[in-house]
């Protein structure tokens, strides 16, 4: 059973860069049988997909968050992180990241989650 | 991209069922049958609880079964328990491996 793990700081201000990153285990980060994502979701308020990545690296991003998100794996360290930039208060949210099977188009496993908050 | 509309709130007693719709458009629920459903209590992560529409993963519930009609998925919830009470969430591929959430749906248990 895979589980993934959050990690990152809790506080960024705002024009900075958010930097995440999501230790799997239990399974191979390389592996063709998932793919990965981040989802987040602000206080009080809905979940909103940010983007996935694929065991080749290819990478797929909300347009409404495209020009400010990277996602990338470092298959080393069984990772895969989270950048958001030019941040503002609106990006204060919990994070998480979450696991998508091959066999199954849905987030199957999550992360705990992590709280990010945008301010100076 | 917008997000999926469902309702705010939907309430039940114990033992009756409660239906929460999800609606998209042609460009999303109505494309594919890819909705999954997301039950999350206070302070939780999300749990899957329907994929591809109306299966369910190991360990959950029969009592959650999900359903599509056009551009609408529904999640039911039949005997409805006091556990059941959290936030639901749909979920539905968008094409070009991008997804899109609903809005939530609070669930209450009188």
């Amino acid at each position: 059973q895979l589980q993934l793990q959050e990690s990152g700081p809790g506080l960024v201000k705002p024009s900075e860069t958010l930097s995440l990153t999501c230790t799997v285990s239990g399974g191979s980060i390389s592996s063709s049988s998932y793919y990965w994502g981040w989802i987040r979701q602000p206080p009080g308020k809905g979940l909103e997909w940010i983007g996935s990545i694929y065991y080749s690296g290819s990478t797929y991003y909300n347009p409404s968050l495209k020009s400010r998100v990277t996602i990338s794996v470092d298959t080393s360290k069984n990772q895969f992180s989270l950048k958001l930039s030019s941040v503002t208060a609106a990006d204060t949210a919990v994070y998480y990241c979450a696991s998508v099977p091959g066999i199954a188009v849905a987030f199957d496993y999550w992360g705990q989650g992590t709280l990010v908050t945008v301010s100076s | 991209q917008s997000a999926l509309t469902q309702p705010a709130s939907v309430s039940g007693s114990p033992g009756q069922s409660i239906t929460i719709s999800c609606t998209g458009t042609s460009s999303d629920v109505g494309s594919y049958n890819l909705v999954s459903w997301y039950q999350q209590h206070p302070g939780k992560a999300p749990k899957l609880m329907i994929y591809e529409g109306s299966k369910r993963p190991s360990g959950v519930s029969n009592r959650f079964s999900g359903s599509k009609s056009g551009n609408t998925a529904s999640l039911t919830i039949s005997g409805l328990q006091a556990e059941d009470e959290a936030d639901y969430y749909c979920c539905s591929y968008a094409g070009s491996s991008t997804f899109v959430f609903g809005t939530g749906t609070k669930v209450t248990v009188l």
